[in-house]
């Protein structure tokens, strides 16, 4: 079962950071938060993840909080190629099946 | 990270019939599972292959609608079986290989008419 909260949907401006939240209020201690997207007519594709540090890669960033009851993706110069739905999903490092919630449709815009 | 290659990428069917999906890796996988994408929805995960035995299927999806196999760790296939058009979706398979990450093919999109 899906337990994430985001946003529907998000607009941002080519160029700009790209900050997507997520709500995990009932994340257990062992549980990673992780963050695919699925680029139209794609298999989504992984993005970062990590469990209580801010984490960064070449694609992205992730900031959680310390309470760790959410996080924010954030993509610091999105560009058109970047609008996709983007799905937070919360885990066990060793559990492996991944349960998607509804994600969060990032529109960039010229 | 391990490459998926799915096939056929799209096909209409008619209803009452079956479809095989076919799902290649190109290195092992230690898992495989099978996701069904409605028109609009997320993804939702239909059952987990495994290598040799039965597939572990979830609440919501039985063996005889959704047929697997695995018959080694780069190869599965999904069976749509007595296809109806609520069976038109986009079906994908993933892998993962030790470590955390999924990977994704690139989907089936099934149309029943």
């Amino acid at each position: 079962d899906a337990k994430t909260t985001q946003p529907p949907s998000m607009d941002c401006a080519e160029g700009r950071a790209a900050n997507l939240p997520c709500n995990h209020s009932t994340i257990s201690g062992n549980e990673y938060v992780y963050w695919y997207r699925q680029i139209h007519s794609q298999g989504p594709q992984y993005i970062i993840h990590g469990l209580k540090n801010n984490e960064t890669n070449e694609m992205a960033s992730l900031i959680i909080t310390e309470d760790r009851k959410s996080s924010t993706l954030i993509l610091p110069h999105a560009t058109l190629r970047d609008t996709a739905v983007y799905y937070c999903i919360v885990k066990p490092y060793n559990f492996n099946k991944f349960y998607f919630g509804s994600g969060t449709k990032l529109n960039v815009k010229p | 990270s391990a490459v998926i290659s799915q096939k056929p990428s799209r096909d209409i069917c008619q209803r009452g019939t079956s479809l095989t999906i076919q799902c290649q890796v190109d290195s092992q996988v230690t898992m495989m599972f099978w996701y069904r994408q409605q028109p609009g929805q997320s993804l939702t995960l239909i059952a987990t292959a495994n290598q040799g035995s039965e597939a572990t299927y979830e609440s919501g999806f039985v063996i005889d609608k959704f047929p697997i196999s695995r018959p080694n760790l780069t190869f599965s296939t999904l069976t749509v079986s007595n296809m109806s058009p609520e069976d038109s979706s986009i079906y994908l398979c993933s892998g993962i290989q030790g470590g955390y990450g999924y990977t994704f093919g690139s989907g089936t999109r099934l149309t029943v008419v």
